[in-house]
């Protein structure tokens, strides 16, 4: 079975300052691949970053990074410099690659990111 | 082009009462998943078609609920005498084939259908 875990149920900032948010997660496939996605009040889930399990080299992109570790199973997101419209719920997610059930993903619950002038 | 769209946007019915709804697609998209999206459960998927076959209903929480796909395109998902944890917003996604062995082809999600059973 697979697991998402996010701890952070919600998490409170104020503009400018840098925010991680956290990840584990479980299974049992030695290829699978990580995911977030930002949900902002419109509701519709966009796409963040990919992550394949034989890669754990660390990537930016603007204001994002994430922290892939295999030896803790965690695949961290920070934001620097975070901005109002920062301001969301964010999914981590895993898929087990290829199987019957094509890519299907299983989500964490959700960390709702405020961030306030 | 086109994203993955959803219809109805929102839908209010009566408890005990059947819905329907309809997912389209991107283009070309050969594979097409259903997701729900409640307080209690969080994200949680439902099935995935490949083609017009669905390999994967593990997630589908009871035979109230069934899902269909035509043509290798529209999908309806369908749930028979509505109840009230049924309320949650019910979120489509497609890709290109998912690929065989390693590899992934990225899920686009569409903007969901709110359903509201009072």
């Amino acid at each position: 079975a697979q697991k998402v875990t996010q701890a952070q149920t919600e998490i409170s900032v104020v503009e400018k300052e840098d925010v991680t948010l956290d990840c584990v997660y479980e299974t049992r496939d030695t290829t699978y691949y990580l995911f977030w996605y930002k949900q902002p009040p419109s509701g519709e889930l966009v796409f963040l970053i990919r992550r394949n399990s034989f890669d754990e080299q660390n990537e930016i992109s603007g204001r994002y990074s994430w922290n892939f570790q295999k030896s803790t199973s965690s695949f961290n997101f920070t934001i620097t410099a975070s901005q109002v419209v920062d301001s969301a719920v964010y999914f981590c997610a895993l898929s087990g690659g290829f199987r019957g059930g094509g890519n299907k993903l299983t989500f964490g619950t959700g960390t709702q990111l405020k961030v306030e002038l | 082009g086109a994203g993955v769209s959803q219809s109805p946007s929102n839908k209010v019915t009566e408890k005990g009462k059947d819905v329907e709804l309809r997912c389209d697609p991107i283009s070309g998209h050969t594979a097409l998943y259903w997701y729900r999206q409640s307080l209690g459960q969080g994200l949680e998927f439902l099935i995935y078609f490949q083609g017009n076959s669905a390999p994967d209903k593990s997630g589908l929480p009871s035979d109230r609920f069934s899902a269909e796909r035509t043509g290798g395109s529209v999908s309806t998902l369908t749930i028979q005498r509505t109840q009230q944890e049924d309320s949650a917003v019910y979120l489509c996604a497609s890709s290109l084939v998912p690929l065989a062995g390693v590899g992934y082809n990225e899920q686009f999600f569409g903007p969901g259908t709110r359903l509201t059973v009072l």
